[in-house]
């Protein structure tokens, strides 16, 4: 275990339905990320949190909606997919945003839209 | 656009070789990362390189960093089975020095 814990583990979801994933570390760390990983695409980079406050939302869909109750937990919510969306979803904690520290990840939700 | 590439995509060697991989990105940065990702898992960091150091040193991992040349290398020695994995360079730039951006990684197959 890393420190970041990522629940469920695999998520099957049709298109109609409503999910979310959940993320929690307990390092300390007061910046979250929510990253997509695709086959044969570069892990991009969907939201950024920074001290509980949402600091980057890089054009993501409505569909995707994040959530930060406080510097421990992180949530992606989820409604209306598309089969596209299917992916590993990482999520990533820092001590702080980007800067001179690695991030650590979780193990990641590996999501399929049916 | 992307920001780091990594070059080869693919590479596979026997148990013992040295395994190097390159990675190339396009703007200025303040540090470099490489990360690992075993099988449909999450990212391990593995190293951290500033933008003004040339070479850093963990364990059986080499880095390299010439920003000259915009570009790093990840030398692994003596490799082993357990090496096998995809590798990710990422760059952190920006005015604020706080985007951390993946290349498209390069996976590893150690033979035994």
């Amino acid at each position: 275990e890393t420190g970041v814990t990522q629940t469920p583990r695999h998520l099957v979801m049709g298109m109609t339905n409503k999910k979310s994933l959940k993320c929690e570390q307990h390092l300390g760390h007061n910046a979250m990320y929510w990253y997509k990983q695709s086959a044969k695409k570069p892990l991009e980079l969907m939201f950024v949190y920074s001290l509980e406050e949402r600091v980057e939302n890089n054009s993501v869909p409505s569909r995707f909606s994040p959530e930060c109750p406080n510097s421990s937990h992180l949530f992606l919510h989820l409604h209306t997919l598309q089969p596209e969306d299917s992916a590993l979803y990482l999520c990533a904690s820092s001590q702080e945003r980007g800067a001179g520290y690695g991030y650590t990840f979780g193990s990641g939700t590996r999501l399929t839209v049916v | 656009s992307q920001q780091g590439e990594e070059d080869p995509q693919a590479l596979s060697i026997q148990e013992g070789e040295n395994a190097t991989m390159n990675c190339s990105y396009k703007t200025s940065i303040n540090n470099l990362q490489w990360y690992r990702q075993n099988s449909g898992r999450g990212l391990v960091h593995l190293i951290l390189i500033r933008s003004n150091e040339r070479e850093k040193h963990s364990g059986r991992l080499r880095v390299t960093l010439d920003t000259s040349k915009k570009s790093s290398s990840l030398l692994i020695t003596a490799s082993r089975a357990a090496d096998t994995a995809s590798y990710f360079c990422a760059t952190v730039y920006g005015a604020a020095g706080n985007k951390l951006t993946f290349g498209g990684g390069t996976r590893v197959l150690v033979k035994p």
